[in-house]
């Protein structure tokens, strides 16, 4: 069965310096990625997405993510952070079926100033 | 139609009692899916529609839960005799019948509350 660690629960990052976010997956063939962000009370907004190709992916907010499928990780990162990222961050694989959604666990994102 | 609408966006009510929630996907999105998600965790995938067709059920949808979409466009979840344990965040999520590109685009969700 497809699976995500999110090895980090919490991280706290000054405001302007780089962010990596870990996750690492499950999966026996090649995985559709994606990382999510979730403000407080809020759904989920995508944030990028691999599918094949090029493996390093850009996305919103200037977030990119780099697929390493010898290392089973898809990191999420940032070069400069700003304090609005601050969020939930959710690393999600795409089940065989292409039905549903297999989440981790979540990285929670402070930012001090 | 600017994206996933769920109804009520929170809800308080007393162990026992049923509940239902709405969801109104992106309107030319055929895909429906329900995930729950509880405090500290991620989302759980729930259930699944392709039109109107309930394609997909988790082991996590006890006999209390039951999921609708009659004319394939919203949907709705009832939770009959709601236990404590059902407090939760429940999201929706619609997709676009895109083959393999299934990005799901999420609502804001409905947070219950069971006393």
């Amino acid at each position: 069965a497809q699976s995500v660690t999110q090895p980090d629960i919490h991280i706290t990052v000054s405001e302007g310096a780089s962010l990596e976010l870990r996750c690492n997956y499950s999966y026996g063939a090649t995985p559709y990625l994606f990382w999510y962000v979730q403000s407080p009370g809020q759904g989920l907004q995508l944030l990028l997405k691999y599918f094949s190709g090029d493996t390093l992916v850009q996305g919103i907010k200037g977030f990119e993510a780099e697929f390493k499928r010898s290392q089973s990780s898809f990191n999420l990162r940032k070069p400069s952070v700003h304090w609005s990222d601050a969020a939930e961050y959710f690393c999600a694989v795409l089940n065989t079926g292409f039905q549903k959604l297999v989440f981790g666990t979540g990285t929670r994102l402070l930012v001090s100033p | 139609d600017t994206g996933v609408s769920q109804n009520p966006r929170h809800k308080i009510t007393k162990r026992g009692q049923n509940v239902t929630f709405r969801c109104d996907p992106i309107s030319e999105h055929n895909r429906l899916y329900w995930y729950r998600q509880t405090l500290g965790q991620g989302p759980e995938f729930l259930t699944y529609f392709q039109n109107e067709a309930q394609l997909e059920k988790s082991r996590l949808l006890s006999d209390r839960f039951s999921a609708e979409r009659p004319k394939g466009s919203f949907s709705t979840l009832e939770i009959q005799r709601t236990e404590q344990g059902d407090s939760a965040m429940y999201l929706c999520a619609s997709s676009f019948p895109g083959g393999q590109y299934n990005e799901q685009f999420f609502g804001p969700g409905t947070r219950l509350t069971v006393l």
